[in-house]
């Protein structure tokens, strides 16, 4: 069973341009992580933040959690051509993580 | 870095054929596990393993088994395969733990994409 549902599907944006994603998910969670992966390739990860927190940065990302709505964004400040990729938000729950179906980002420089 | 390699980026099999995909981490992680990616269905779980010789059904075992004889490698099978496995299959390894430790940040291999024919 699919975790998180993300939003939107695809997201196409111009270089220096914000880039928003939302996930939500079903059950309770441990922590939740954001991964990328690039075309045909395996997963990256790239930021974590655990059930008690409500935001986090790392560089250009930025994550929210809102454990009452059950759900979270990855924000992508000034963003660049190779930020294009796809990004899936997974949440740990004994030990496994569940993906939702990913956001598919394109930068056009 | 940790790397988690996978013997195979890409395998053309024949219906019926036992397949064996292979995945070897470096970075003397207890947990290791088996996706597989689909379009429009993203990443599901097929087995996973937290120690050698302990193995877990992930969502969608059906049709596939796992061997862990050694902690830094963990294999798939496909017992005889089928169409509907052509897919790509991701491997990822884990600590396994409390607190830093704990976090199940997963460290992926390039996947190999199998097409069964």
């Amino acid at each position: 069973s699919q975790q998180g549902e993300e939003d939107p599907q695809a997201l196409s944006i111009q270089e220096g341009e914000n880039a928003t994603m939302n996930c939500s998910y079903k059950t309770s969670i441990n922590n939740l992580q954001w991964y990328r992966q690039n075309s045909g390739r395996g997963l990256v990860h790239l930021i974590l933040i655990r059930s008690n927190e409500r935001e986090k940065h790392s560089g250009r990302l930025r994550v929210t959690l809102d454990t009452s709505k059950k759900s979270s964004s990855l924000l992508i400040t000034a963003s660049r051509a190779a930020d294009t990729a796809s990004y899936f938000c997974a949440g740990t729950s004994y030990g496994k993580l569940t993906f939702g179906q990913g956001t598919i980002l394109t930068v056009h420089p | 870095d940790v790397k988690v390699t996978q013997s195979s980026r890409y395998l053309v099999k024949r219906t019926g054929e036992k397949v064996f995909l292979e995945c070897v981490q470096d970075m003397d992680h207890e947990n290791m596990f088996w996706y597989r990616q689909d379009p429009g269905l993203g990443l599901r779980l097929i087995y996973f393993s937290y120690d050698v010789k302990m193995k877990e059904k992930g969502d969608i075992p059906e049709g596939y088994s796992v061997s862990r004889e050694k902690k830094e490698r963990f294999s798939l099978i496909l017992e005889s395969a089928s169409t509907n496995q052509t897919s790509m299959y991701l491997c990822a390894s884990s600590f396994w733990g409390t607190g830093a430790r704990g976090t199940n940040i997963q460290y992926f291999g390039a996947g190999t994409r199998l097409s069964v024919l």
